[in-house]
């Protein structure tokens, strides 16, 4: 299995300060295509997952400017420019073209 | 606008069996992977079950294999799970999801005790 290491697993932040997450995996995430099947979700709580970037660094529809996403192979890493209250939740990285498909243990970002 | 519904989760005992089901709109379902993934109580994420979208393969996680069937009705544009020899381990909020995370549902609990 592609194993996703996350990290930090805790990440207390300041309003308006960067944050930044690191996912590793075990294995290249570079498909015979080309593409790299590698995503960000955030989760709120009492919510359901959201994605947030998909193929490495493509922002989904409606999600804000201030999130990216970068990297290759096999260590990529989340970025938010400046956060803001409403980014308080979990994080997962997630890699879907080994199977079984697999999650990072989740990174629960906080406020200071 | 795109919308996805689990429903079929419940209490079960050890042993028993129970089948999830969710309905799935504003996409085009026939031409999507879809997946059933799932989180314990607190937990992270699982992977669960992956089918193509003509229904011809399927994957499950290992911890699932012999006891969990995923199946589609592309004419209905839903999804099933169904899951048999059911543990304790298997306790958690189980979501139907759309090809590479772009969409999910807002889950369904599946609590398995005595």
């Amino acid at each position: 299995d592609a194993v996703m290491t996350q990290s930090p697993l805790s990440l207390p932040v300041t309003l308006g300060q960067p944050a930044s997450i690191s996912c590793r995996s075990s294995q290249s995430l570079v498909d015979s295509d080309g593409n790299t099947y590698f995503s960000w979700f955030q989760q709120r709580p009492g919510q359901s997952p959201r994605r947030l970037i998909y193929k490495v660094s493509n922002r989904d529809s409606g999600v804000p400017d201030r999130f990216s996403g970068r990297g290759s192979g096999t260590d990529f890493t989340l970025q938010i420019s400046r956060v803001e209250a409403e980014d308080v939740g979990v994080y997962y990285c997630m890699q879907h073209i080994h199977w079984p498909h697999t999650f990072g243990q989740g990174t629960k970002l906080e406020i200071k | 606008e795109v919308q996805v519904v689990e429903s079929g989760g419940g209490l079960v005992q050890p042993g028993g069996s129970l089948r999830l089901c969710c309905a799935a709109s504003g996409f085009i379902f026939s031409s999507n992977w879809m997946s059933w993934v799932r989180q314990a109580p607190g937990k992270g994420l699982e992977w669960v079950a992956h089918i193509k979208p003509d229904g011809s393969e399927k994957y499950y996680v290992d911890s699932v294999k012999g006891r969990f069937i995923i199946s589609r009705d592309n004419a209905e544009n839903s999804l099933c799970l169904q899951m048999n020899s059911l543990r304790a381990e298997d306790t958690a909020v189980y979501y139907c999801m759309r090809d590479g995370g772009l969409s999910w549902g807002q889950g369904t609990l599946v609590t398995v005790s005595s």
